[in-house]
C-alpha cells in the first residue's frame, strides 16, 4: 500500500498522560500535513511541513502539542498532558510539488480518547 | 473557523437517484476540492475544480464552480448505497494556498 499510513488507528489514554502518533507520507511527497476532526465537523488545520521545516501552526496547536519531521519522511505529533478537549480524530495528508495546488492525500487517521 | 459551509446537512435520498450538494465559502480561492469520508475513516479525494473553470465531471461526479457566488455544487448520479459517506468541500485560500479550509460536511444517506 502506498497511500498516507498512521499509527495507532486508536488511542485511548487517561487526562494527564502524553501521547504520540505517527504519520508516514506517500513516498516523495514533500509536503505533510495534520488535521484535527471532531464528531460532526470538517477537519481543521494544525500544521504543515515542507521537508523538514515546519512553515506554519494553527492557534489551535496550543503549547501542548508539537509536531516534528525530522528527516523530512515521517512525521510525529506529540500531545503532553492531554485534556478530554483533546478526543478527536487527528488526520494527517501529504502532497507532491508536481500535484495540482492543493491536492491533498490523507491517511485513516488516528482516533484519540481522553478518559 | 470554517470557511465553507455545506447544504444540506443531511441527505436521505433512494438508491438510483441523484444527489446534489452545496458549498459555499468566504474567501478568493485558487480551487475548490470534494472529499469524501466513510464513517470513522480518512478523506478521499474526489475532485478539484480550479477558479478559472465553471464545470468539471469525473465518472458519476459532476462539479460546478461559480466564483461570483462563492459556491460550488457536487453532483452524484445514479447513487448507489456504497455512496453513503460524508462530503466535504474544502478550500485554499490565494495568500496560503498549502492549507485546506473545510466546511461541516453534508451527510449522504443512499436507501437500498
Amino acid at each position: 500500500d502506498t497511500g498516507v499510513s498512521q499509527n495507532p488507528r486508536h488511542k485511548i489514554t487517561k487526562r494527564g498522560q502524553n501521547v504520540t502518533f505517527r504519520c508516514d507520507p506517500i513516498s516523495e511527497h514533500n509536503r505533510l500535513y495534520w488535521y484535527r476532526q471532531t464528531l460532526g465537523q470538517g477537519p481543521e488545520f494544525l500544521t504543515y511541513f515542507q521537508n523538514e521545516a515546519q512553515l506554519e501552526k494553527s492557534r489551535l496547536l496550543s503549547d501542548r502539542f508539537s509536531a516534528e519531521r525530522p528527516k523530512g519522511s515521517f512525521s510525529t505529533l506529540e500531545i503532553q498532558r492531554t485534556e478530554q478537549g483533546d478526543s478527536a480524530m487527528y488526520l494527517c495528508a501529504s502532497s507532491s510539488p508536481g500535484s495540482q495546488p492543493n491536492e491533498q492525500f490523507f491517511g485513516p487517521g488516528t482516533r484519540l480518547t481522553v478518559l | 473557523s470554517q470557511q465553507g459551509e455545506e447544504d444540506p446537512q443531511a441527505l436521505s435520498i433512494q438508491e438510483g437517484e441523484n444527489a446534489t450538494m452545496n458549498c459555499s465559502y468566504k474567501t478568493s480561492i485558487n480551487n475548490l476540492q470534494w472529499y469524501r469520508q466513510n464513517s470513522g475513516r480518512g478523506l478521499v479525494h474526489l475532485i478539484l475544480i480550479r477558479s478559472n473553470e465553471r464545470e468539471k465531471h469525473s465518472g458519476r461526479l459532476r462539479v460546478t464552480l461559480d466564483t461570483s457566488k462563492k459556491s460550488s455544487s457536487l453532483l452524484i448520479t445514479a447513487s448507489r448505497a456504497a455512496d453513503t459517506a460524508s462530503y466535504f468541500c474544502a478550500t485554499a485560500a490565494r495568500a496560503s494556498s498549502y492549507k485546506l479550509i473545510f466546511g461541516s460536511g453534508t451527510r449522504l444517506l443512499v436507501r437500498p
